[in-house]
């Protein structure tokens, strides 16, 4: 495609319930983030993959929150027992340039709100 | 305290003003300065790129960074309403894969 899509781009849910996030990035780029944005904050780190392995984890902010990516392409983040400071967007960026990988081009992000 | 400040605004200008906003952190890795414009319901996107201290121009935005006081800077000139936005201040240290520090942002409008 011709930018970084997120699916779906509004998710309601109830607390204590699982959610997946979707993310396809841009076609061939090897590198995809996941960052989220709380209402009136910046963006914070959650997780990285280049290819389909992880090396950066580290700002998923507890073991509710996990990710992976297929084929070096769509990537899923799943957040189990969803609590109400779940509610943010989530932003996928993704990037082709593993020297200057900080070009990142992000999608418009999937806004979940936990009821 | 945060590793990258930025003040929230918002900053309202008239159309035509300069539009000044800065950035300041506190970690000195950081090498590489970015600012992204967000747009309400938008995903961020790249307006200026910068490796290591000095300035950069690009159309009517110009880009400055001084490490000796670990400070950036983002000048838009000659502000349109379509400038109205969000815009993060962003940095790493460089590594490959090395993650994104960002700033909270600064809302801007631009009244006509």
């Amino acid at each position: 495609g011709a930018g970084v899509s997120q699916s779906p781009s509004n998710k309601v849910t109830e607390k204590g319930k699982d959610v997946e996030l979707r993310c396809d990035p841009i076609s061939g780029h090897t590198a995809l983030y996941w960052y989220r944005q709380s209402l009136g904050q910046g963006l914070e780190f959650l997780i990285y993959f280049q290819g389909n392995s992880a090396p950066d984890k580290s700002g998923l902010p507890s073991d509710r929150f996990s990710a992976e990516r297929t084929g070096g392409s769509v990537s899923t983040l799943t957040i189990q027992r969803t609590q109400q400071e779940d509610s943010a967007v989530y932003l996928c960026a993704s990037s082709s340039d593993r020297v200057r990988h900080e070009k990142l081009f992000f999608g418009s992000g999937t806004q979940l709100s936990v009821l | 305290q945060k590793e990258v400040e930025q003040d929230p605004g918002p900053l309202s200008v008239p159309e035509g003003a300069i539009v000044s906003l800065n950035c300041t952190y506190s970690n000195s890795a950081f090498q590489y300065f970015m600012w992204y414009r967000q747009y309400s319901r938008k995903g961020p996107e790249l307006l200026m790129y910068t490796y290591s201290s000095g300035n950069k121009e690009d159309g009517r935005f110009t880009a400055q960074v001084d490490k000796s006081s670990k400070y950036i800077s983002l000048f838009i000139r000659d502000s349109q309403p379509s400038d109205s936005a969000t815009y993060l201040c962003a940095m790493s240290a460089g590594a490959a894969g090395n993650k994104l520090t960002f700033g909270g942002g600064t809302r801007v409008l631009v009244k006509p």
